[in-house]
């Protein structure tokens, strides 16, 4: 059963870049034409999704974060990460990762990782 | 740009009864529409996609309807462990979701 894990640091300085790692086990992240996915929640909010990325490489980013994001894939290590540059207050939020199966809906998600932007 | 919208934001319901929870899209999404269920301190976990297709495992009160722009999750007989924030999402083009309805014990 295939299992997601978020890590990272849990605070952020703004205007820093924050830096998240999604690990994949219980099979390979390029064995299947899966995407893998990064969605937030700020405490108390709804969910937003940040972008996708496939197995491939080829990325899709919400384009109301585009000009920040960075997603890749680390075939060898099983894992995808994220980055988003200069980050204020407004980007704290648990951090999830998920796979996309089939169309761009998540299922299994990782447990999330809270991450906090403050000096 | 698509816009989701859920009714109701709260809807208060007992052990055993019937909820009928909407979700509105500004623009048709045809079939690309998934719901989940939120616990607190928990991740979402996929209930519905394809407007009406249960993932894996999800048990058979839980039903999903709707195409284009109107889709209802029905959860035919509340449980005690379905009291959870429930939202819809389209993937039509990029991930959307709707800000929730929250299920809570009348």
């Amino acid at each position: 059963q295939l299992q997601l894990q978020e890590s990272g640091p849990g605070l952020v300085k703004p205007s820093e870049t924050l830096s998240l790692t999604c690990t994949v086990s219980g099979g390979s992240i390029s064995s299947s034409s899966y995407y893998w996915g990064w969605i937030r929640q700020p405490p108390g909010k709804g969910l937003e999704w940040i972008g996708s990325i496939y197995y491939s490489g080829s990325t899709y980013y919400n384009p109301s974060l585009k000009s920040r994001v960075t997603i890749s894939v680390d075939t060898s290590k099983n894992q995808f990460s994220l980055k988003l540059s200069s980050v204020t207050a407004a980007d704290t939020a648990v951090y999830y990762c998920a796979l996309s199966p089939g169309g761009f809906w998540f299922d299994p998600w990782g447990q999330g990782t809270l991450v906090t932007v403050s000096s | 740009e698509i816009v989701m919208t859920q009714s109701p934001a709260t809807l208060s319901v007992s052990p055993g009864e019937r909820a009928t929870l909407s979700c509105r899209a500004s623009q048709s999404v045809s079939s690309n529409l998934a719901w989940y269920q939120q616990k607190p301190g928990q991740a979402p976990r996929l209930l519905i996609y394809g407007a009406s297709t249960r993932a894996t495992g999800i048990p058979a009160r839980f039903s999903g309807s709707g195409s284009g722009t109107e889709f209802t999750l029905t959860i035919s007989s509340l449980q005690s462990e379905d009291f959870a924030v429930y939202y819809c999402q389209q993937y039509n083009n990029w991930p959307l979701f709707g800000p929730g309805t929250k299920v809570d014990i009348k």
